[in-house]
């Protein structure tokens, strides 16, 4: 069975500094991953996906993620970061079972406060 | 296009109440979720439909059922609320890999 670890629950940090969300996963298939964002008092919003290809994955506001098999990881990576990046963030996992429909494992969450 | 939207957005029920909270997508996706999010501990599935007419169990389906009404509809139903059942309730549908979600039930049960 698929699992998903984030490693911090929360992170603070100041603003332009940059950050790392940590994400293990464990599967014994091959998996596809993904980050979501969930803004205050929102549902979650998909930041970023790996699917297959190259193994460094952005979004459009700045963000990237590296899979990388050997370590069985996902982390998410800003070099700079705002204070409108304040919100939680979700690693999830779901494997590549051949199948048409995909269940999501996720994470506990990853709390990122922006300070000034 | 609207996304994913549910009703109500907030709600509170007694113990032993019953509700159906609902859920519809506007994209024309064939698989539809509902989770629940409690604090620290993530999203976690509750029941889940691969397409029309068809329902399964997620991680922590005791206590709700669900019905898949038509392709774009999807409800959640507490028959007997327990204060256990106090959460946030989201839906989700997808097509293919990505899931969309809806803004959130805000559920507390006392």
């Amino acid at each position: 069975a698929q699992s998903v670890t984030q490693l911090d629950s929360q992170v603070p940090v100041f603003e332009e500094a940059p950050v790392e969300l940590r994400c293990n996963y464990s599967s014994s298939v091959s998996v596809y991953l993904f980050w979501y964002v969930q803004y205050p008092n929102q549902g979650l919003q998909l930041l970023l996906k790996y699917l297959s290809g190259s193994t460094l994955v952005e979004s459009i506001n700045g963000f990237e993620a590296e899979f990388n098999k050997s370590q069985t990881s996902f982390h998410l990576r800003k070099p700079s970061v705002h204070i409108s990046d304040t919100a939680e963030y979700f690693c999830a996992v779901t494997e590549n079972s051949g199948g048409s429909n995909y269940k999501l494992t996720f994470g506990k969450g990853t709390l990122l406060t922006v300070n000034p | 296009n609207a996304g994913v939207t549910q009703t109500p957005k907030f709600q509170v029920l007694k113990t032993g109440q019953s509700m159906t909270l609902q859920c519809a997508q506007d994209m024309n996706h064939n698989s539809m979720y509902w989770y629940r999010q409690d604090p620290g501990m993530g999203l976690r599935l509750i029941y889940y439909s691969a397409s029309e007419g068809t329902t399964d169990k997620g991680e922590v389906p005791n206590g709700y059922n669900v019905s898949r009404l038509n392709k774009r509809e999807f409800s959640l139903r507490l028959e007997s609320a327990a204060p256990s059942q106090t959460s946030v309730y989201f839906c989700a549908s997808s097509e293919y890999l990505a899931q969309y979600f809806g803004p959130g039930t805000r559920l507390t049960v006392t």
